[in-house]
């Protein structure tokens, strides 16, 4: 367990709806990351926040939004889905900003019907 | 644009034996560098990392070698174990703004063989 908990776990939804994940990274982590990981793309960084600031970005839609709270928890909002955003999003924390070792939660798998 | 990929989408071994998955990166701007373990079902694991101005790093039975002049990362795993099994991948860091961008490579699916 790598202490990094992620809700839901699986969740169903259809095109044109929008979704909201949640991310709780490990006590006393700064710094949040998203990924998105289907099998045609593979693994991809989505965005970065650091103690409620977004500090990287990667390759996020316009749809996809992000935002990191004062306790610390983060929430990616999916909108206006699409069927090829089905994937498995990945949260991940690390205790600072530069810090290379994330620890990553389960993952919440996305199906868009 | 740059990627980072794998050459062996699958590398099946016999328990003992030591395993070598390989690595090519290509943006040369890259500063770090990190393997991770993902087993079904999980998130990505993080084994080992490395610098740009290293070319080798030790852990515990794993090892990363960097070549930067053929822009190739290798991760060695002693005397594999059924354990190990499970998809490997390398990721290149881009420093920006403080923090680091991450590119993945595609995956190697390590099978362990009793």
């Amino acid at each position: 367990d790598s202490g990094v908990t992620q809700t839901p776990k699986h969740l169903i939804t259809a095109t044109g709806q929008r979704v909201t994940l949640r991310c709780s990274p490990r006590s006393g982590d700064l710094s949040v990351y998203w990924y998105q990981q289907s099998l045609d793309q593979g693994l991809q960084f989505l965005i970065q926040y650091y103690n409620g600031e977004e500090r990287a970005k990667g390759n996020i839609l316009e749809r996809f939004s992000a935002q990191q709270f004062p306790d610390l928890h983060s929430e990616l909002n999916l909108s206006s889905l699409e069927l090829g955003d089905s994937a498995l999003y990945f949260c991940a924390s690390s205790p600072r900003l530069g810090n290379y070792e994330q620890y990553f939660g389960p993952g919440t798998r996305l199906t868009v019907t | 644009g740059e990627s980072v990929g794998l050459h062996l989408p699958t590398l099946s071994v016999q328990e003992g034996d030591n395993s070598i998955i390989n690595c090519a990166y290509s943006n040369s701007a890259s500063d770090y560098f990190i393997w991770y373990k993902q087993e079904s079902g999980k998130g990505p694991q993080f084994i080992i990392d490395i610098r740009s101005n290293m070319d080798k790093r030790q852990g515990q039975r794993v090892t990363v070698l960097l070549n930067k002049t053929v822009k190739h990362l290798s991760l060695q795993i002693a005397a594999t174990q059924p354990g190990d099994s499970a998809v490997y991948f390398c990721a290149e860091n881009r420093a920006s703004g403080g923090s680091y961008i991450p590119t993945f490579g595609r995956g190697t699916s390590l099978i362990v063989h009793p």
